[in-house]
């Protein structure tokens, strides 16, 4: 069965600095990657997803996401944290067949400091 | 934008009743899926739903929960006898259904407290 895994639970940066969030997936097959982000009291918003083509993937808010096969992982970066990033952010794999049900990481929270 | 809308946004019901969470997906949307989150852990997979029927449950879903979608907009959820471990964030969530189109648009989520 397909997992994934989010070593950091918690995460601290500075507004202004750059950040790169940690996700690693276990799947057997060509993976299809997703990153989330939930703020407080709110659903799940998507930010970039990932089939296939180009490893380098680009999604909203400014974020990008790197598949890398050899290191099973999909880390999501920004360049430049702004205060309203702070959220909790989860990765996300889709299940093989038609319904593609995603297994979800445990997340990571982003805290911004000023 | 369309998007996933879920009623109510709290619900808090007692042990033992029945309680129906309801979604409306996005329109022309085929998949349908609900997924929970119990406080300070990951969101789970429940069940999906296509074509009228379930096409994937989790072990989490099991007789007590059901699934309907009763109309061609409202997509259901039933507990049909709420226990405490229950309580959790329930979100619906539903996707095109074209090939490659597998990313899914959650709603805001219910808050459910079993009391």
């Amino acid at each position: 069965a397909q997992s994934v895994t989010q070593p950091d639970i918690h995460i601290t940066v500075s507004e202004g600095a750059s950040l790169e969030l940690r996700c690693n997936y276990s799947y057997g097959a060509t993976p299809y990657l997703f990153w989330y982000v939930q703020s407080p009291g709110q659903g799940l918003q998507l930010l970039l997803k990932y089939f296939s083509g180009d490893t380098l993937v680009q999604g909203i808010k400014g974020f990008e996401a790197e598949f890398k096969r050899s290191q099973s992982s999909f880390n999501l970066r920004k360049p430049s944290v702004h205060w309203s990033d702070a959220a909790e952010y989860f990765c996300a794999v889709g299940a093989p067949g038609s319904a593609r049900q995603l297994t979800f990481g445990s997340g990571t929270q982003l805290t911004v400091l000023p | 934008e369309p998007e996933v809308t879920q009623t109510p946004s709290h619900q808090v019901t007692q042990m033992g009743q029945e309680v129906i969470l309801r979604c409306v997906p996005i329109s022309n949307h085929l998949y349908f899926y609900w997924y929970r989150q119990i406080l300070g852990q990951k969101v789970e997979f429940l069940v999906s739903f296509y074509n009228n029927e379930i096409s994937e449950k989790s072990e989490i879903f099991d007789d007590q929960f059901s699934v309907e979608r009763p109309d061609g907009s409202n997509f259901t959820l039933k507990i049909r006898s709420t226990k405490l471990e229950d309580s959790a964030m329930y979100f619906c969530a539903s996707r095109p259904g074209l090939a490659g189109a597998y990313e899914q648009y959650f709603g805001p989520g219910t808050r459910l407290t079993v009391t």
